[in-house]
């Protein structure tokens, strides 16, 4: 089957540094996505790693290790409209079909 | 135009109405997805259209019947529900479902409450 593990909650300052980590266990791999989700919101996708490595787009960048099943997602220059809900999801079996992990609620204080 | 557009925003129903809900694309997508998202959960994946033919059914019950009228609109249909299928139902969209790195773009969903 498929899993990814995250952090439920993370507290961060306003304008430091955050990240959230992904593990997963999958049956065949094929790329792990980041989303987000402002509450009352739609997921926006914010990344996408086939490969091992760092891919930064603008104050966010994402990792991942295949060999150690492990991505993370790291926000910087925290700003409160970072405040949301952020998912890893890998899609399985297809390309259409994605799950998504549990979500970690990322919270900014001033 | 990355817009992915659903109708009703709230929709209350009882549990013997029959309603639908709509979701429409113009960014030329041929794949058309429903998700169901439970409050503080992620969501999940109910059923996957691609090129207006239902390819994934995530064994959802016969209660939800989809509908794919052209490659521009999809529908769900709701019949006699159960409060437990209150949740947020969120449409999305993506390039054609076939490959891994495609970006799925979501509406703003319908908050369904069944009575």
């Amino acid at each position: 089957g498929q899993s990814l593990e995250q952090p439920s909650e993370v507290t961060a300052v306003e304008g430091a540094i955050v990240q959230i980590n992904c593990t997963y266990q999958t049956s065949g791999f094929y790329g792990l996505s980041w989303y987000q989700q402002h509450d009352g919101g739609a997921p926006t996708f914010l990344s996408y790693n086939a490969l091992d490595g760092l891919e930064e787009t603008g104050r966010f960048s994402s990792f991942l290790s295949r060999s150690d099943s492990y991505g993370y997602l790291l926000l910087q220059e925290l700003q409160m409209k970072d405040s949301a809900s952020y998912f890893c999801a890998v899609p399985y079996s297809s390309a259409s079909k994605i799950i998504f992990g549990s979500g970690t609620r990322l919270s900014i204080r001033p | 135009d990355t817009e992915v557009t659903q109708t009703p925003k709230h929709l209350v129903m009882g549990m013997t109405n029959k309603k639908s809900l709509k979701c429409e694309q113009h960014m030329g997508h041929r794949a058309m997805y429903w998700y169901k998202q439970k409050a503080k959960k992620p969501p999940e994946l109910m059923f996957v259209y691609s090129y207006e033919k239902l390819s994934i059914n995530e064994s959802v019950p016969s209660r939800f019947s989809p509908e794919c009228p052209n490659s521009s609109l999809l529908n769900l249909h709701l019949h006699a529900l159960q409060p437990e299928d209150s949740a947020l139902y969120l449409c999305a969209s993506s390039q054609d479902g076939s490959g891994f790195q495609e970006t799925q773009y979501f509406g703003p969903g319908t908050r369904l409450l069944v009575l």
